[in-house]
């Protein structure tokens, strides 16, 4: 088994802030990911990666920043955040290959951001 | 628009009961579903994956795929105060490492 573990898991920030989310996982997993979840929905693709120093954007990567500088973490940063925003931010990993399309996605607990 | 969708958007479910899930993706490169739960203030969990035409059972879970009209649909019997969560269904295609589009999800609530 494994773990994924972010930092923090409650951020606070002004607005027009850069703020730094990061996620560390020891399933030594290739790919890791940033969602966005808002109000207890579904989940949006911000960024992935696929190995170390690799990054992919997804469908929300607009805002965002990413860094993959090891194999075990992924950072994620708000470039300038907007007011009133509130979010959780959840980094998932996974086994992935070639032809396999889709293998689950362990995620971990979440950042929960709120812009003031 | 949502590619992947799910209704309904909430279901109440008295305990014992049945509860049914629809979703169905709009991206016909899509050749995954993934089921997962999500109880309140914690990560998702994936549940249940399909990847063929028919149905999988797991306790007291069914899913059931067709690939034709790209619906998967999930079904819980003998509802459980427990089970009460958000499900988030997601769908991938058969690319190297592309991440999961996600529905809004069905949130349910089983009442005892």
């Amino acid at each position: 088994g494994g773990i994924i573990t972010q930092t923090p898991k409650f951020l606070i920030g002004q607005e027009g802030q850069k703020l730094t989310l990061k996620c560390q996982q020891n399933f030594n997993h290739d790919t890791m990911y940033w969602y966005r979840q808002d109000s207890g929905k579904g989940l949006r693709l911000i960024y992935y990666s696929i190995t170390e120093n690799d990054l992919q954007k997804g469908d929300l990567s607009e805002g965002y920043d990413a860094s993959r500088e090891k194999k075990s973490s992924f950072s994620l940063t708000v470039t300038s955040a907007q007011k009133n925003e509130m979010a959780v931010f959840l980094c998932a990993s996974s086994i992935e290959g070639w032809g396999l399309g889709g293998s689950e996605q362990f995620f971990g607990p979440g950042t929960r951001l709120t812009v003031l | 628009q949502q590619k992947v969708q799910q209704s309904p958007e909430s279901l109440i479910v008295p305990e014992g009961g049945m509860a049914s899930l629809n979703c169905t993706s709009s991206d016909r490169n899509v050749d995954y579903f993934w089921w997962y739960r999500q109880h309140s203030g914690k990560s998702p969990k994936m549940l249940m994956s399909i990847f063929s035409n028919g149905e999988k059972e797991e306790g007291r879970f069914t899913v059931h795929l067709n690939k034709a009209s790209l619906h998967t649909s999930l079904h819980i019997r003998d509802s459980q105060p427990s089970d009460s969560a958000l499900y988030l269904c997601a769908a991938s295609g058969n690319n190297y490492a592309q991440g999961l589009t996600f529905g809004l999800g069905t949130r349910v609530s089983v009442f005892p």
